[in-house]
This record gives structure tokens, C-alpha cells and sequence, in this order.
């Protein structure tokens, strides 16, 4: 069963912090996803890594940036997070070649 | 249509009822149209991908059947059970990449 396993359940922060959000899989996949999901909106998309050391601009990356060093991690930061960054935080993978996406359980997080 | 839109925003269904409930997609250049169950306090999990017009998928008690030429996917469970209860996740994409468009999702509760 392929596994993605993000590092917090939840996280409270306050304004101004830096943010560091890690998310791991184990299936040797080359794409890795990261959303925020708000109530009454559907998943949104940040920023997504097709290869290590790639990575591309989602639908809202604004306050954001990623890194990844390894296949495996994948990781979103919050450079100052803000109170509208309040959100759940959700990663995905998937292998080249395929639509289907394997998720995290999700962080959320509180900004103060 | 532009974006992904689920119906009803969420609904309350009694133990053993049958229900279902709409994704409504873009279907131009329409290439895939995924369902996912998230349920509290754990990851989306895929149910369903399909890709042709006329697609029907079953998975046990759930199943589902996509128009693509009306831009329309319902999502059938029969003889509901509180295990069903979770919020399903619809979403689509128009080519072969990887971005997903996503719905808002309707949120299911069985009041047993």
C-alpha cells in the first residue's frame, strides 16, 4: 500500500513565523502535490514537483514556496505565515503516467 | 461550466436509504473524472477513475457513471450504512497531466 505521511496533524502558529510543512511517501513516486483545503472550496493546488529538485507553480502559491531535496519529501513552507494561511494542508503523489492521487491525512493549521 | 461543482453541499441520509449525489464538470477537452472518499481524521482515498462516456464503475455498495458529452458523473451508494459516512471528493482534469480540478465536495452523514 503505497503511504504518504505528513509530519504534523496539527500545527498553531503565530503570525510572522516561518512555517515548515514536511510530507513523505514511500512508493518511489515522481510527482508530489500540495493543496489547501478551505471550507466550501475544493482542494487548491500550490505547488507540485514532477522531479527532485522541480517544481512548479499551482493555482495559488502566493506566501508560499516548496522544496524538494529528495524523491521522497516534499516540502511546503510558509516564509511568514499570515492568518489567512489558516487552512488544512494536504500532500499527494502519483507515479508518471497516472491521474490517481495518494494523499496525506492532512496538517491543520492555526495561524494566531 | 469552468470549474468542478458538487451537489448537495452535504445531506443526511437514514441507515439502509439509498442516496446519490452530482459532480458537474467541464466537458470540453475532458480527458478523466476521479471520485475520492475522505473521511474524518484520515487521507482521500480514491474510489473511481473514468474516462469514457457511458463508464460505470462499482465498488461494492457504491458506484458510479459518467456523461461526458453533458459534463456529469452521479455517485450511487445503496442501502447506505454509518461506515459511508465521509465527505466524496469529485474532480476532473482536461488532458493528460496531472493537475486535477476539484469540486467542493458533498458531505455525507447516515443517521443510523
Amino acid at each position: 500500500d503505497v503511504k504518504v505521511t505528513q509530519s504534523s496533524r496539527y500545527l498553531v502558529k503565530r503570525t510572522g513565523e516561518k512555517v515548515f510543512l514536511e510530507c513523505v511517501q514511500d512508493m518511489d513516486h515522481e510527482n508530489m502535490f500540495w493543496y489547501r483545503q478551505d471550507p466550501g472550496l475544493g482542494l487548491r493546488l500550490i505547488y507540485f514537483s514532477y522531479d527532485v529538485k522541480m517544481k512548479e507553480k499551482g493555482d495559488i502559491p502566493e506566501g508560499y514556496s516548496v522544496s524538494r531535496e529528495k524523491k521522497e519529501r516534499f516540502s511546503l513552507i510558509l516564509e511568514s505565515a499570515s492568518t489567512n494561511q489558516t487552512s488544512m494542508y494536504l500532500c499527494a503523489s502519483t507515479t508518471q503516467g497516472r491521474q490517481t492521487q495518494y494523499f496525506g491525512p492532512g496538517t491543520r493549521l492555526l495561524v494566531l | 461550466i469552468l470549474n468542478v461543482e458538487q451537489s448537495p453541499q452535504s445531506l443526511h441520509v437514514q441507515e439502509g436509504d439509498s442516496t446519490n449525489f452530482t459532480c458537474s464538470f467541464p466537458s470540453s477537452n475532458f480527458y478523466a473524472l476521479h471520485w475520492y472518499r475522505w473521511e474524518t481524521a484520515k487521507s482521500p482515498e480514491a474510489l473511481f477513475v473514468m474516462t469514457l462516456n457511458g463508464d460505470e464503475k462499482k465498488k461494492g455498495r457504491i458506484s458510479a457513471t459518467l456523461n461526458t458529452k453533458e459534463g456529469y458523473s452521479y455517485l450511487y451508494i445503496k442501502g447506505s450504512q454509518p461506515e459511508d459516512s465521509a465527505t466524496y471528493l469529485c474532480a476532473s482534469s482536461r488532458d493528460s497531466n496531472y493537475q486535477l480540478i476539484w469540486g467542493a465536495g458533498t458531505k455525507l452523514i447516515i443517521k443510523p
